[in-house]
This record gives structure tokens, sequence and C-alpha cells, in this order.
């Protein structure tokens, strides 16, 4: 079964610390993956994904993941954190025979605290 | 970017009336779009899969005659809450799939999501 995990419910960050959200995944196919993020009462934003190509993707805000095949990972990095970081953020995968469908992690909630 | 607008941002209803979301694809076509409902602090929960111009598709656990969907064009689906109740209080939120590039590259474009409070 298809499924994605984000082990933490919350990550504590000081400002100006790197920042990692972890992601894990498990899809029968190749995975397309996603990190998108949702600010209070918003919907949400993308902010980067993985399709194929270089390990270390790259997205918006200054934000990267690396795609690890082996650990079926996607973390979501940052190498300094910004009190405007804090939200939720959420993992998704897609896998590749669905009809565009994500699968959700549960959401880890990014505090960066000044 | 694409751009996905819902209207309205907020609604505070009766119980037993009925709301409509409306999710609008501003600047591209959707011939699929989909329904999400989010409860406070937790991921999203995907209800229905909108096909333009056909039935939409519904998750298992869903009310098909409570959550009515319509996709009547190609920029537009909607979602009425029937006989809506306080449990129905939650946050809409409607995605669509881009159309540029191949279709395994599609994102996801979201609307800014519908806060329903049933009173």
């Amino acid at each position: 079964a298809q499924s994605v995990a984000q082990p933490e419910d919350q990550v504590n960050v000081a400002e100006g610390n790197p920042l990692t959200v972890k992601c894990t995944y498990s899809v029968s196919g190749n995975p397309y993956l996603f990190w998108y993020v949702q600010y209070p009462n918003r919907g949400l934003q993308f902010l980067l994904k993985y399709i194929t190509g270089d390990n270390l993707v790259k997205g918006s805000y200054g934000f990267e993941a690396e795609f690890n095949k082996s650990q079926t990972s996607f973390h979501l990095k940052k190498p300094s954190a910004l009190v405007s970081d804090s939200a939720l953020y959420f993992c998704a995968v897609r896998d590749s025979e669905s009809n565009y469908q994500l699968i959700w992690g549960a959401g880890t909630k990014l505090i960066i605290k000044p | 970017g694409a751009v996905v607008s819902q209207h309205p941002s907020w609604v505070i209803c009766k119980s037993g009336t009925s709301v409509k979301i409306e999710c609008r694809s501003l600047d591209f076509q959707a011939t699929t779009m989909f329904w999400y409902r989010q409860f406070p602090k937790q991921s999203l929960m995907l209800m229905a899969t909108s096909n333009e111009g056909s039935k939409a598709t519904y998750e298992q656990g869903v009310e098909k005659d409570k959550f009515l969907i319509n996709h009547a064009s190609l920029t537009l689906s909607t979602l009425t809450v029937t006989s809506a109740h306080p449990e129905d209080s939650s946050f809409y939120i409607c995605s669509a799939p881009g159309t540029s590039g191949r279709q395994r590259d599609y994102e996801q474009y979201f609307g800014p999501g519908t806060r329903l409070t049933v009173t």
C-alpha cells in the first residue's frame, strides 16, 4: 500500500539554525515526491518536487530536499531558518500509475523561535 | 504559476441549510479537480475527484448525497454541502493539476480554502 510518513508532529528550531523536516514514503512504482507548506487558514503552497534527476532538489523560499532511494526518504531542509518559515509542512507522493492523486503525510508543524 | 480561487473564503450557516463552495481555475483549464477536507491540525483528507462532464468519484466513507459535486465547465467545480450539520464544520480545499509539461510532472495547484462553520 502507498503511504507517506512524517514522523514528527512538531519541529522546533531557533532562528538562524538549520532545519530538517522528515518524510519517508512507500510506493510501488517510481515515486514523484512533493513538499507543500500551509500558513494558518490558508491553502497549500508548492515548495518543491522530485520527479527524476539530481537527488538534491532546490525549491521556493530557500528550501531544498534530498531524495534518498535506499532509505525511501525525502527530507526537507533549509540551511538557516527564519521566523517566517513557521508553518505546517506536508510531504506528498504520487504513484506514477495514479491519475494526479497525491498521498499525503500527516503534516509537521514547524516553529521557528527568535 | 497557475491560480485556483475559491469562494467564499469563509461562511457561517445554520444547521439544516445548504452551502455551495466554488472552485475556479483562473488561467488554465482543469478537467479534473480535487476536493479535500481538513480538520484542525490534521492532514488533508481527499473527499472526491471532480471530473468535467461526468460524475465525481467519491472516496470511501464520503456521502455522495451530502456532498454534491458538479464540474460544470473546464474552469469551475462546485461542492454543495447539503443539510449541513455542526459536524460538517471544517476547512474545505480544492485543487487542480497543472496542464503544462508531461503528465507525470503535473503539480497540484490549491485554492486558498473555505472555512465552513455550521451553527
